[in-house]
């Protein structure tokens, strides 16, 4: 099925290990999207991508780095991963008739730091 | 800054029952309004959009109207189903991002 594929889907780090959350679209989308979800916080943008070759910071990139790896991809990587950066993560996905809108999102990935 | 607030939940209501989810907005400019819908272990859906004021977007029974007056996006639907339970999130579109509420939950009991 088309769609935003993510892997891990499940992930527990130690604090100051690393990691790399993976990011698929196969819906030739050039808009792509990393957030974080905290309870009753919403979705907070970390990082954005408006297309291939660019990524912009959001509301929230301290502690992590992003990488446009061609038009489908788009990972997030956690250099040094704190408790704080304990979270749900969801990479989404969006058309240019609609930037800045996130159409398609994945299924989440549920990060745990102890 | 920019903001979006929803009601508190959870929502808990009757299979065939009414719904309304209250959202408002703060916006220096003239957003764009959302209503996405999150599953249980799935990620966020679009429901519904609407792009200027008494504009009203729908989709599968939804229903919110923009209104600049109230600054209000209010979810609404005539009759819930218990499939509709999930979590509801409210969301505008200005400039170069999106901002999202916290979320209202809603559970539908036969």
């Amino acid at each position: 099925n088309a769609g935003v594929t993510q892997t891990p889907k499940f992930q527990v780090l130690k604090t100051g290990q690393s990691m790399t959350l993976q990011c698929a679209q196969d819906m030739n989308h050039n808009s792509m999207y990393w957030y974080r979800q905290d309870p009753g916080m919403g979705l907070r943008l970390i990082y954005y991508s408006a297309s291939e070759g660019t990524t912009d910071k959001g509301e929230v990139p301290n502690g992590y780095n992003v990488s446009r790896l061609n038009k489908r991809e788009f990972s997030l990587r956690l250099e040094s991963a704190a408790p704080s950066q304990t979270s749900v993560y969801f990479c989404a996905s969006g058309t240019e008739l609609y930037s800045n809108q996130p159409q398609h999102f994945g299924d989440g990935t549920r990060l745990s730091i102890l | 800054g920019d903001s979006v607030t929803q009601m508190e939940g959870p929502v808990t209501l009757s299979e065939e029952a009414c719904l309304t989810i209250n959202c408002t907005y703060t916006a220096t400019g003239y957003p764009s309004l959302f209503w996405y819908v999150q599953y249980p272990g799935e990620g966020l859906q679009l429901l519904l959009k609407a792009t200027k004021a008494d504009d009203k977007g729908s989709n599968k029974g939804f229903e919110a109207t923009y209104r600049k007056e109230t600054t209000s996006f209010h979810l609404e639907k005539g009759s819930v189903q218990v499939s509709d339970s999930a979590v509801y999130f409210c969301a505008q579109s200005s400039y170069d991002k999106v901002i999202f509420g916290p979320g209202t939950s809603l559970s539908v009991i036969p």
